[in-house]
């Protein structure tokens, strides 16, 4: 069964410090990784994608991917009491006619506290 | 960004009616709709994946009798909960690709069904 695992939280970092989020997978036959910021109540909003090993940086956040260990992290700089959300991951495998069948976590509780 | 909307936000219906759930893409062609239910404090789950003008993929588990999907358009793709019971009441959300290239999904705002 293709998982996505990730830590609850809720996970509680002063305004201003830097959130570390985590995944692990196990699909090897996942080809993208998609963190998104879902609110309560609301749909998920995309905020990274990442294809490659390494590290990709956008703004204030930093997506890093290790293929070999079936790992993928997002890093939040400078939180802000608005970046409070729950953080989901997501693995995609490509399908005929467009986009990925996403596999998602179950997502991460991020409490930015002033 | 490219807006994709659901109608309606929000329905309350008896056990045993039919629901219809519409997913538009406003301002792009979607070459492919996915749709997720998500319960309370539980992840998004992917119900089916959905290409204008064939059959709806349904993810194991999820029964296409009861999860009516049809995709009439670049535009439009519909979910109908079937004979909905109280264990259907769930958060519908579907998302909508542009182009056979793309890897961006847009996210609708969702259909919170609540069966009584």
């Amino acid at each position: 069964q293709k998982e996505v695992e990730q830590n609850s939280g809720p996970l509680s970092v002063p305004e201003g410090a830097i959130a570390s989020l985590n995944c692990t997978y196990s699909d090897r036959g996942s080809q993208s990784f998609f963190w998104y910021r879902q609110y309560s109540g609301k749909s998920p909003e995309l905020i990274m994608s990442i294809y490659s090993n390494g590290d990709k940086e956008d703004g204030r956040f930093t997506a890093q991917l290790n293929k070999a260990s079936q790992y993928v992290s997002l890093l939040i700089r400078d939180s802000q009491p608005s970046d409070s959300a729950t953080y989901l991951c997501a693995g995609g495998a490509r399908v005929t006619g467009g986009g990925n069948k996403l596999t998602f976590g179950t997502g991460t509780q991020l409490k930015v506290e002033l | 960004g490219a807006v994709v909307s659901q109608h309606p936000s929000r329905v309350i219906c008896k056990s045993g009616t039919s629901v219809k759930i519409e997913c538009r893409s406003l301002d792009f062609q979607a070459t492919t709709m996915f749709w997720y239910r998500q319960f309370p404090k539980k992840s998004l789950m992917l119900m089916a994946t959905s290409n204008e003008g064939s059959k709806a993929t349904y993810e194991q588990g999820v029964e296409k009798d009861k999860f009516l999907i049809n995709h009439a358009s670049l535009t439009l793709s519909t979910l109908t909960v079937t004979s909905a019971h109280p264990e259907d009441s769930s958060f519908y959300i579907c998302s909508a690709v542009s182009g056979s290239y793309s890897d961006t999904q847009y996210f609708g705002p969702g259909t919170r069904l609540t069966v009584l």
